[in-house]
C-alpha cells in the first residue's frame, strides 16, 4: 500500500509569510508524528497525534508553531511568521499503536526560509 | 534528557567489508530503540526495532544489538555493499515522556565499490 505522503516536497518561503505542510499517513494508521532536521543537527521532535488529540506538543520551539489532524487521518503544520531558523527538513511519521510499533517516514518538506 | 551520540560520524569502507555502527544514550530507561538509514533527498527507513527486553534483532545482512545497563546499541552490517551508502541513524524511545524518540546525528557511511 502507499507509504506516508508529504507535500509540498520543497518550499520557498520570504521572512515572515506563513507556511502550511501536508501529512498524509498510511491508512489505518493511528499516531502521527512531526520531526524536524536542520542542516548538521539531529532529528528533533516537534508533536504527536493519537487520533485527531495531540497528547505530546512539548517538540513545538514556539508558539508560531501549531499543527492540526482531522479525520484521524490528514495533518497539517502551519508556521506563522517564519523565521530564517525554520529553514529545514520537516519530517512527518505514522505508525499503527502507540508508541509500540515502528514509525514509517515520509519523504518530507524542505523549507528555506529566505 | 536523553542523549544520543553516534560514533563515528561518517565512515568509508571498501566493498564486502563487515562494519559496525556504534550508538550510545545516557539513560537507560528506554522503552525501545530502533535504526533508520535515510538516503540523500529522502525520508527515512527503519531497519531495525529493539524492544527495551530483547537484546538483538536480525534482518538479512543487518544484526542490531541493545546492552540497556550500559547504554549501547550496534548495528552491525555484513558483506557491505554500495547500495548500503547512506546515513544510519538510531533513535530510542524513552518510558514515561509522551512518544518521543531522540535521535542521534548519525553515522554517514559510504562503501566504495
Amino acid at each position: 500500500g502507499a507509504g506516508v505522503s508529504q507535500s509540498p516536497s520543497n518550499k520557498v518561503t520570504e521572512k515572515g509569510k506563513d507556511v502550511e505542510l501536508r501529512c498524509d499517513p498510511i491508512s489505518g494508521h493511528t499516531a502521527l508524528y512531526w520531526y524536524r532536521q536542520s542542516l548538521g543537527q539531529g532529528l528533533e521532535f516537534l508533536i504527536y497525534f493519537q487520533g485527531n488529540s495531540a497528547p505530546d506538543k512539548s517538540g513545538l520551539p514556539s508558539d508560531r508553531f501549531s499543527a492540526e489532524r482531522t479525520g484521524g487521518s490528514v495533518s497539517t503544520l502551519t508556521i506563522q511568521r517564519t523565521q530564517q531558523e525554520d529553514s529545514a527538513v520537516y519530517l512527518c511519521a505514522s505508525s499503527h499503536y502507540r508508541g509500540t510499533d515502528t514509525q514509517y517516514f515520509g519523504p518530507g518538506t524542505r523549507l528555506t526560509v529566505l | 534528557k536523553q542523549e544520543v551520540t553516534q560514533i563515528p560520524a561518517a565512515l568509508s569502507v571498501p566493498e564486502g567489508e563487515n562494519l559496525v555502527l556504534n550508538c550510545s544514550f545516557t539513560d537507560s530507561a528506554i522503552y525501545n530503540l530502533q535504526w533508520f538509514r535515510q538516503d540523500p533527498g529522502k525520508g527515512l527507513t527503519s531497519l531495525l526495532l529493539i524492544q527495551s527486553s530483547q537484546r538483538e534483532q536480525t534482518s538479512g545482512r543487518l544484526n542490531a544489538s541493545l546492552d540497556k545497563s550500559s547504554g549501547r546499541s550496534t548495528l552491525y552490517i555484513a558483506a557491505s555493499q554500495p547500495g548500503d551508502s547512506a546515513t544510519y541513524l538510531c533513535a530510542v524511545r524513552r518510558f514515561f515522556t509522551g512518544n518521543q524518540f531522540y535521535f542521534g546525528t548519525g553515522t554517514s557511511l559510504t562503501v566504495i565499490p
